[in-house]
């Protein structure tokens, strides 16, 4: 099956910083990507949609300033969470979809965030 | 409102017994896919079973069927003969294909598979 992988898969960063998260889609190309954020025990909420070449579409009560996304290429999508504080420190997912076959989408395997 | 809704939030089942678990959904698209997924404690999104709403028949894969009762709007997910590495949360997804492409999910129901 397709695979997506993330970049790095987990990150400690300090109260202030930002940082980078990169979701690869490594043998297909993606027009869409999509990010995840999931706390402890709970579900995962869809932060944002990340469409290839256009600006992203955010999910109600997200940030975007906050939560920079870039798609820059088919195969490619970041996620830069700016001026990171403890409160976002959390589990980030993507998914992408399979050109054509909507009812096939392939989840990375998580970044683990961690701010102190 | 819910979308996705799993009321069962944990489950204990015995090995090799079948395990139902639930699922709902609320979509006025008449167009629409469901998914279950399993995420052991590593994280990762495993995906297990696809329905879409124009399917005919339940799907099943392997051990894995899912259990389509679109007038009730139901899309339980059966794992028959349990087995220990089934240990895991899961949860049921739809997307609206008419819509956009997003996938949203439920809570989630975390199984714990008794030896």
């Amino acid at each position: 099956g397709a695979v997506v992988s993330q970049h790095p898969s987990w990150v400690i960063c300090k109260s202030g910083t930002s940082v980078k998260i990169e979701c690869r889609s490594l043998d297909f190309q993606a027009t869409t990507m999509f990010w995840y954020r999931q706390f402890p025990k709970q579900s995962l909420m869809l932060m944002a949609t990340s469409n290839e070449g256009s600006k992203a579409t955010y999910e109600q009560g997200v940030e975007k300033d906050k939560f920079l996304i870039n798609h820059a290429s088919l195969t490619l999508s970041t996620l830069t969470v700016t001026s990171a504080h403890p409160e976002d420190s959390s589990f980030y997912i993507c998914s992408a979809n399979l050109a054509g076959r909507s009812y096939e989408q392939y989840f990375g395997p998580g970044t683990r965030l961690t701010v102190t | 409102a819910q979308k996705i809704t799993q009321t069962q939030p944990g489950m204990f089942v015995q090995e090799k017994e079948a395990v139902t678990l639930d699922c709902t959904y609320d979509t006025s698209d008449p167009s629409y896919g469901l998914f279950w997924y399993k995420q052991p404690s590593s994280g990762e999104m495993i995906f297990l079973i696809y329905q879409g709403s124009y399917d005919q028949q339940n799907a099943t894969e392997g051990r894995y069927s899912l259990n389509f009762q679109k007038a009730r709007k139901s899309a339980n997910l059966v794992i028959s003969a349990s087995q220990l590495g089934d240990s895991a949360m899961y949860f049921c997804a739809m997307r609206e294909l008419t819509r956009d492409d997003k996938i949203i999910f439920g809570k989630g129901t975390r199984l714990h598979i008794l030896p």
